[in-house]
């Protein structure tokens, strides 16, 4: 069974200022995908990034960046130029490629990240 | 485009009875997900649903149960609650199992057991 853990249950960073959160994960497929969700105090769950295995370069979107590491199974997520608008809890979710239990997500514990202004 | 509807947003049950929670996925997404949040344990899968089958379930007791209707339209039900099961449910909505499309989740209904 694949797991996700995320060493840091809380994070705090300066606005404006660059944050990274850790994820590791554990799996014996060689395809999947990898992603980090954040959910703010409205409680739903967006999307931030996703990643695929078979992938070697780290996806990036807008001031989210990720460094993939698949031999060290590890998965993180880079927040440039936080806001205020970035306070959120994060998780790090694994998903094994589709046909098989396709749509099931394995999550992280998740971190809490706070901005300071 | 309408998102993932969940409804009721708050629920508060006593000990013993059973709640039904409903899904609506965005239109055209055939496959619904649930998954349980709560402190302690986190974000668990519940099952997913395609095509009115489920497909997949997670690891909790026969008390959890769930179908899919023709609209995909989905609903979780939960009999003789317990204390334990006071958490967040949330659905997630995709296309369909098989593709290489992203989960869309809704905002959740909290649940309460008194």
């Amino acid at each position: 069974a694949q797991t996700v853990t995320q060493s840091q249950p809380e994070m705090s960073v300066q606005e404006a200022e660059t944050v990274t959160l850790s994820c590791t994960y554990d799996t014996s497929e060689s395809d999947y995908y990898l992603f980090w969700y954040k959910q703010p105090p409205s409680r739903q769950m967006i999307l931030v990034i996703r990643q695929e295995a078979y992938k070697q370069q780290n996806a990036t979107e807008n001031r989210f960046s990720v460094n993939f590491q698949k031999a060290a199974k590890s998965f993180s997520l880079k927040i440039s130029d936080s806001q205020l608008g970035d306070a959120a809890m994060y998780f790090c979710a694994y998903r094994s490629p589709g046909g098989r239990g396709a749509q099931k997500l394995v999550f992280g514990q998740g971190t809490r990240l706070t901005i300071n202004p | 485009k309408a998102g993932v509807t969940q409804t009721p947003r708050y629920l508060i049950k006593t000990r013993g009875q059973q709640v039904t929670l409903s899904c609506s996925p965005i239109s055209g997404h055939r496959s619904v997900s649930w998954y349980q949040q709560t402190p302690g344990q986190g974000l668990q899968f519940l099952f997913e649903y395609f095509s009115e089958t489920q497909r997949n379930k997670g690891n909790f007791p026969g008390r959890f149960s769930g179908r899919q209707f023709s609209n995909s339209r989905s609903e979780m039900n939960v009999s003789t609650l317990e204390l334990g099961d006071s958490a967040l449910y949330l659905c997630a909505s995709s296309l369909a199992p098989g593709l290489d499309t992203e989960a869309f989740f809704g905002q959740g209904t909290r649940l309460t057991v008194v």
